[in-house]
């Protein structure tokens, strides 16, 4: 049963550039949600997708953006890099309408982002 | 608004100890949970706690859970020193998406 997976895990891009972020989430998941960790932060909450639609948003700018696809897989797009963009960027997995049980949410490895 | 605290934030321990970790949080909310993460490395799920009252344990760590004081503990037996990691608490509502302390960096030292 492969767990969440993430891709790339590293990548370094320049200020200004555009980066695009992929995550498949468990098997039997359909919700995903993304997060960003800066180093030495708990991770801060970006958007979350669930049904092809964004269900929820952090405060994150527009710059941020996402995108679910049938098989419930997702991708991250950041534009217009800034210096501050870098940062852990953690996509985790989860079941949708599983509020009040002991479902957990369950975190891929992560894409290392650097802008230099 | 939701919000999380974690103490201590930084945290040496000798092997062989025991100590506590503490997780405050603002609002009523419906699952606390508590993540490990190793350097460079993702979070890895410790424990789900629901009810109040809820404990768990698995290993050398315990979570408890009172949901009035709107307080949880992780509570660490005996440290060893493969323990050493930074420990996040986190508290969701319903499907809304989890809020994260700031970690507590344990490091066990012989």
């Amino acid at each position: 049963d492969a767990g969440v997976t993430q891709s790339p895990t590293h990548l370094i891009k320049t200020r200004g550039q555009q980066v695009t972020l992929r995550c498949s989430p468990k098997s039997g998941h359909d919700t995903v949600s993304w997060y960003q960790q800066a180093l030495g932060q708990g991770p801060q909450f970006i958007f979350q997708y669930y049904e092809e639609e964004e269900r929820q948003r952090g405060n994150f700018p527009d710059r941020f953006s996402g995108h679910q696809f049938p098989n419930y897989s997702s991708e991250l797009n950041v534009n217009a890099l800034l210096l501050g963009d870098s940062a852990l960027y953690l996509c985790a997995s989860s079941l949708w309408g599983t509020a009040n049980t002991e479902e957990t949410q369950y975190f891929g490895p992560g894409t290392r982002l650097l802008v230099l | 608004e939701l919000k999380v605290e974690q103490n201590p934030l930084f945290l040496s321990m000798q092997e062989g100890k025991n100590y506590t970790i503490y997780c405050n949080y603002s609002t009523t909310s419906d699952r606390l949970y508590w993540y490990r993460q190793d350097p460079g490395k993702s979070l890895e799920s410790l424990f789900v706690l629901l009810s109040n009252g809820a404990v768990k344990q698995e290993g050398r760590l315990m979570a408890s859970l009172d949901t009035k004081a709107r307080l949880s503990t992780l509570h660490i037996t005996a440290a060893v020193h493969d323990l050493s990691a930074t420990y996040f608490c986190a508290v969701d509502i319903g499907n809304t998406p989890l809020v994260f302390g700031k970690g507590t960096r344990l490091s066990v030292i012989a």
